[in-house]
């Protein structure tokens, strides 16, 4: 089955600064890569998604990046701002089935 | 009006007793989900049904029991709670496989075990 990493663990910025989380996938039949925020107490909630026949996407101040060739795929925040602070959750799955494998998350601290 | 909507959120309750958490999504999906996650944030599939039918189910103690009335529906039976099943449990929903398999997870139910 599929297997998510996701690093880093913990990553703190200054508020204006820019933040990067890298993940890598085991499956070459996954092809679509969401990105999920979890605020203190909340539910994950979707903020960016990308499928595996485009490279790049970009929402305002997020953008997603994916290397198919490498397995890995990236989420960037510019201009971070104190808001941002969350954990990050990477996720894969394939058309093939209905199972969404998670990384283990990112929280992400922007200090003000 | 929410999309994915679970009880109760909060469950305090002693080892050995049992325990259900509901579930029901007004999304119109076709796959309902449990998701696990414990205190180091892991996110955990348990459980995946696609039209009312158990599609994956992990590594999980049988004392984990789903149960998937209608496709909008996904309850969570625990038999005989231990410390260890203490952590927050996320229902969560999505499309058909061909719509990319967006996952709308719930509020979480939050289970402490004492």
């Amino acid at each position: 089955g599929e297997n998510v990493e996701q690093h880093p663990s913990t990553l703190s910025v200054q508020e204006g600064d820019s933040a990067v989380i890298k993940c890598t996938y085991s499956d070459s039949a996954s092809n679509y890569f969401p990105w999920y925020k979890q605020e203190l107490g909340k539910r994950p909630q979707l903020i960016i998604d990308i499928r595996s026949n485009v490279g790049e996407k970009k929402d305002q101040r997020i953008a997603v990046t994916l290397n198919k060739t490498a397995k890995h795929f990236s989420l960037h925040i510019t201009e971070t701002q104190p808001e941002d602070s969350a954990v990050y959750f990477c996720a894969a799955s394939s058309y093939n089935n209905n199972d969404m494998r998670f990384g283990a998350g990112t929280r992400l601290t922007v200090k003000p | 009006d929410t999309a994915v909507s679970q009880t109760p959120k909060y469950l305090v309750t002693q080892m050995g007793n049992d325990k259900s958490i509901k579930c029901e999504q007004n999304l119109g999906h076709d796959t309902m989900y449990w998701y696990k996650q414990d205190s180091k944030k892991f996110l955990k599939i348990m459980f995946s049904y696609n039209n009312k039918e158990l599609i994956i189910n992990e590594t999980v103690p049988n004392r984990f029991s789903p149960k998937s009335p209608d496709k909008a529906h996904l309850n969570l039976h625990i038999n005989s709670l231990e410390l260890g099943d203490s952590a927050v449990y996320f229902c969560a929903s999505s499309q058909a496989i061909t719509s990319g398999n967006t996952i709308y997870f719930g509020e979480g139910s939050w289970l402490t075990v004492v």
